[in-house]
């Protein structure tokens, strides 16, 4: 069976600093990875995803996530967040062609301070 | 754009009602899903269909039914509503393919059980 664990469930940053969600994975097959972001009051959004190729997959808003197949870890990191950037972000994981069928984190709270 | 639509924002119910929680997609995806989230625990699978009156149980199916009779409406049924029902509940939906697509969610029911 699949599953997902981020490691941290807050993360407090000043804005204009440096941020890292850390995500990891156990599956025994190969997996397609997510990040999904939801602000405040609203549904899921998908901010990236590896499917195959390179393991550096970047957003359009300056996260990128690095797939590690030995580490079995897609961590998401932005250099320098903003206050905009404040939300729930959710690692997700999916097996080939179970499209959508997704399972989740426990989602890291990530709080941007002026 | 893809649009999940999800009928009510909040809801309130009392304990023992049936409630009906509907989802639209616009999209002609095959797959549709629902989602529970609690803080804490991320998103869990309740239940997903990938075709018209077909049905699969996700991981917490107890308490829950289904329906789909159009493909692009998804309909969750609580049948005897409980205090520990009280959550946000989340659509998706998804194309089937070869290749992994993303899923696409609604804006969230947070239902409170009294």
């Amino acid at each position: 069976a699949q599953s997902v664990t981020q490691l941290d469930s807050q993360v407090p940053v000043f804005e204009e600093a440096p941020v890292e969600l850390r995500c990891n994975y156990s599956s025994s097959v190969s997996v397609y990875l997510f990040w999904y972001v939801q602000y405040p009051n609203q549904g899921l959004q998908l901010l990236l995803k590896y499917l195959s190729g390179s393991t550096l997959v970047e957003s359009i808003n300056g996260f990128e996530a690095e797939f590690n197949k030995s580490q079995t870890s897609f961590h998401l990191r932005k250099p320098s967040v903003h206050i905009s950037d404040t939300a729930e972000y959710f690692c997700a994981v999916t097996l080939y062609n179970q499209g959508g069928k997704l399972i989740f984190g426990q989602g890291t709270e990530l709080s941007v301070k002026p | 754009d893809v649009k999940v639509t999800q009928s009510s924002r909040y809801l309130v119910k009392r304990t023992g009602e049936k409630v009906f929680l509907e989802c639209v997609q616009d999209m002609d995806h095959e797959n549709m899903f629902w989602y529970r989230q609690d803080p804490g625990l991320g998103l869990r699978l309740i239940y997903f269909s990938y075709d018209v009156k077909m049905k699969e149980k996700g991981d917490i199916p107890e308490g829950y039914s289904v329906s789909r009779e159009k493909k692009e409406r998804f309909s969750l049924i609580l049948e005897s509503a409980s205090t520990n029902q009280t959550s946000m509940y989340l659509c998706a939906s998804s194309l089937t393919g070869t290749l992994n697509t993303e899923a696409f969610f609604g804006q969230g029911t947070r239902l409170t059980v009294v």
